[in-house]
């Protein structure tokens, strides 16, 4: 079965920018693998942030954004707030809608 | 709304079997599959299968395979997670998520102890 891979952790300034990235054991990560990306706080269900590698829902803020960069997906936040620290999961589906998650990416605005 | 509320915590011996449930609201219950998801305490998101609520077909996680039973109720829009023979690296939320990915439920928490 696949490994998706992520960034343990992560520091940013406030203000700052930061991106994540999310590969794939099985090769190069694309369109196909319909990329997501999940914000999750402590005692909190994840939230989705980004869908189909850059899509964004009506609650996500303008400051995050998804791409594909380098055989990875990308998650970029430009403008970092104390909010914004948290743990961030990437998902990615494979054959037969299997999902497969990252390890998480801690990210501390500091 | 959209909303998916999950059942009550529960605490649970080793050897036994716990079943979570999976309410649906405010959309067609039948038109998405509903996927399970678990996170066991401080590590990351485990996914564990779908269930196609319209067919009842399934498919599990390879690790889950034998020990998990997904099931449903369309009559009350209900879907349901059975894990059994629970050791003690079970104790995880087991969260319900839609298949779109962007409504999930607020986790179900389950421990396993003896």
């Amino acid at each position: 079965q696949a490994v998706v891979t992520q960034e343990p952790s992560l520091t940013v300034s406030p203000g700052g920018t930061v991106t994540l990235t999310c590969g794939s054991s099985t090769g190069a990560v694309t369109s196909g693998h319909y990329p997501y990306w999940f914000q999750q706080k402590p005692g909190q269900a994840p939230r989705t942030l980004i869908s189909d590698t850059r899509n964004k829902y009506s609650w996500t803020p303008a400051r995050f954004s998804g791409s594909l960069l380098g055989g990875k997906a990308a998650l970029t936040l430009s403008g970092a707030q104390p909010e914004d620290e948290a743990e961030y999961y990437c998902l990615l589906s494979y054959s037969d809608a299997r999902w497969v998650f990252g390890g998480g990416t801690k990210l501390t605005v500091l | 709304q959209v909303q998916l509320v999950q059942s009550g915590a529960e605490v649970k011996k080793p050897g036994a079997s716990v079943k979570v449930s999976c309410k649906a609201s405010g959309y067609t219950f039948t038109g998405y599959y509903m996927h399970w998801v678990r996170q066991a305490p401080g590590q990351g998101l485990e996914w564990m299968g779908w269930i196609n609520p319209s067919s009842g077909g399934t498919n599990y996680a390879q690790k889950f395979q034998g020990r998990v039973t997904m099931t449903r109720d369309t009559s009350i829009s209900t879907a349901y997670m059975e894990l059994s023979r629970l050791r003690s690296d079970d104790t995880a939320v087991y969260y319900c998520a839609r298949e779109s990915k962007d409504v999930w439920g607020k986790g179900a928490t389950v421990t396993v102890s003896s």
